[in-house]
């Protein structure tokens, strides 16, 4: 079964630095697609950025771009010149390509500080 | 365009009772899926309904059943209600039917306490 693993609980920077968050994937197939949703405090979870593995270029929107590391398995954001608006939680989700289920990671929490 | 809303916003029920959420997905999508969000956890798949017939099921109990409407709006309807039901429910529209990697827009979710 693909699993979503997101080993930072809780992440903290100051306003402008740049931040990175992680997320690793398990699965067997192939053909798949990875995203980051971000759910700001009591707000709807919305889609910041996503990736087709058979793509081999990182994707890249505006201050945020992943790390697809595909022999890893690991799928990271990198969010520059953070802004206190980039304060949520952040999501890793991976969906297989025959099977339209979105399967969720447990979240990072980002606190951006003034 | 409209977004995806959910009604009600908030709900509390007793274990064994049963309750139905709803939600209206956006203008031109076909596709609706539901989630459920434990406290401080990811989300969980729950069901996802293209063109009026379930799509996809994730590891939920018969007792979590769905319905999709000519109109692409949809229901979750939750049976003999336990404790561990308390969650965020989410429901999301999309275009999937065409494509896997077409955006899911969230709707603000249902609040479920379960006393």
């Amino acid at each position: 079964a693909q699993t979503v693993t997101q080993s930072q609980p809780e992440m903290s920077v100051q306003e402008a630095e740049t931040v990175t968050l992680s997320c690793t994937y398990d699965t067997s197939e192939s053909n798949y697609y990875l995203f980051w949703y971000k759910q700001p405090p009591s707000r709807q979870m919305i889609l910041v950025i996503r990736q087709e593995a058979y793509k081999q270029q990182n994707a890249t929107e505006n201050r945020f771009s992943v790390n697809f590391q595909k022999a890893a398995k690991s799928f990271s954001l990198k969010i520059s010149d953070s802004q206190l608006g980039d304060t949520a939680m952040y999501f890793c989700a991976f969906m297989e390509g025959s099977n339209y289920q979105l399967i969720w990671g447990a979240g990072t929490k980002l606190i951006i500080k003034p | 365009e409209t977004g995806v809303t959910q009604s009600p916003t908030h709900l509390i029920k007793t274990r064994g009772q049963q309750v139905t959420l709803r939600c209206s997905s956006q203008s031109g999508h076909n596709t609706v899926s539901w989630y459920q969000q434990a406290l401080g956890q990811g989300p969980q798949f729950i069901f996802q309904y293209y063109r009026e017939e379930e799509n996809g099921r994730g590891n939920f109990p018969p007792r979590f059943s769905g319905l999709q409407f000519p109109n692409y709006s949809s229901e979750l309807n939750v049976n003999a209600l336990e404790l561990d039901d308390s969650a965020l429910y989410l429901c999301a529209s999309s275009s999937l039917g065409t494509s896997p990697y077409n955006e899911q827009f969230f709707g603000p979710g249902t609040r479920l306490t379960v006393l």
